[in-house]
């Protein structure tokens, strides 16, 4: 079925570094992705939707500068945290929906922790 | 805009026992919906999904779902639980119309006690 990796599965960094996140669809191409955010206890809050070749879409309240995100190819997007600080230590996890697919089913990848000390 | 209210945030129950996490959504729209489970630290695996058709879904781990569309409900039911089922759920809703935007519940916390 359906496989989508994501690495690194877990970072540390200090602040004001910037962190690269990768998402990949193994097995399947995939013209849409998606990246949220969870913290813990709580559920997903979707920060954009990306387009292979295209902009990404971001969510009301979701910094574009600080949250970069690249869909390079159809099955690889990227989520760059730039200057990162303690407040954006969460677990970010990325879906993917198949491209020609007839329904709209994400694949979701493991999730990253991201921990900024 | 569509919605998803998981009416429980937390559901404790015996090993063996049935189970019922319940879900409303709200939708101008036709909808697809989802039920999701995460286990802690990993992403989310689909348990069923509802597309069209019979309103009685079956999923993976022997759960299965009901689409009521009067209610506007799509409640998760299992027979009897296990340790194993221990995890958080997320009822999910998404628009058939277009775009694949996915709106998620708040999640129910499933806790199975031996």
């Amino acid at each position: 079925g359906a496989v989508v990796s994501q690495h690194p599965s877990w970072v540390i960094c200090k602040s004001g570094t910037s962190v690269k996140i990768e998402c990949r669809s193994l097995d399947f191409q995939a013209t849409t992705m998606f990246w949220y955010r969870q913290f813990p206890k709580q559920s997903l809050m979707l920060m954009a939707t990306s387009n292979e070749g295209s902009k990404a879409t971001y969510e009301q309240g979701v910094e574009k500068d600080k949250f970069l995100i690249n869909h390079a190819s159809l099955t690889l997007s990227t989520l760059t945290v730039t200057s990162a600080h303690p407040e954006d230590s969460s677990f970010y996890i990325c879906s993917a929906v198949v491209a020609g697919g007839v329904t709209n089913e994400q694949f979701f990848g493991p999730g990253t922790r991201l921990t900024v000390l | 805009a569509q919605s998803v209210t998981q009416l429980d945030s937390q559901v404790p129950v015996f090993e063996e026992a049935p189970v019922e996490l319940r879900c409303n959504y709200s939708s101008s729209v036709s909808v697809y919906l989802f039920w999701y489970v995460q286990y802690p630290n990993q992403g989310l695996q689909l348990l069923l999904k509802y597309l069209s058709g019979s309103t009685l879904v079956k999923g993976i781990n022997g759960f299965e779902a009901e689409f009521n569309k009067s209610q506007t409900s799509f409640h998760l039911r299992k027979p009897s639980v296990h340790i194993s089922d221990t995890a958080e759920y997320f009822c999910a809703v998404s628009d058939k119309g277009g775009g694949f935007k996915t709106i998620f519940g708040a999640g129910t916390r499933l806790f199975v006690k031996a």
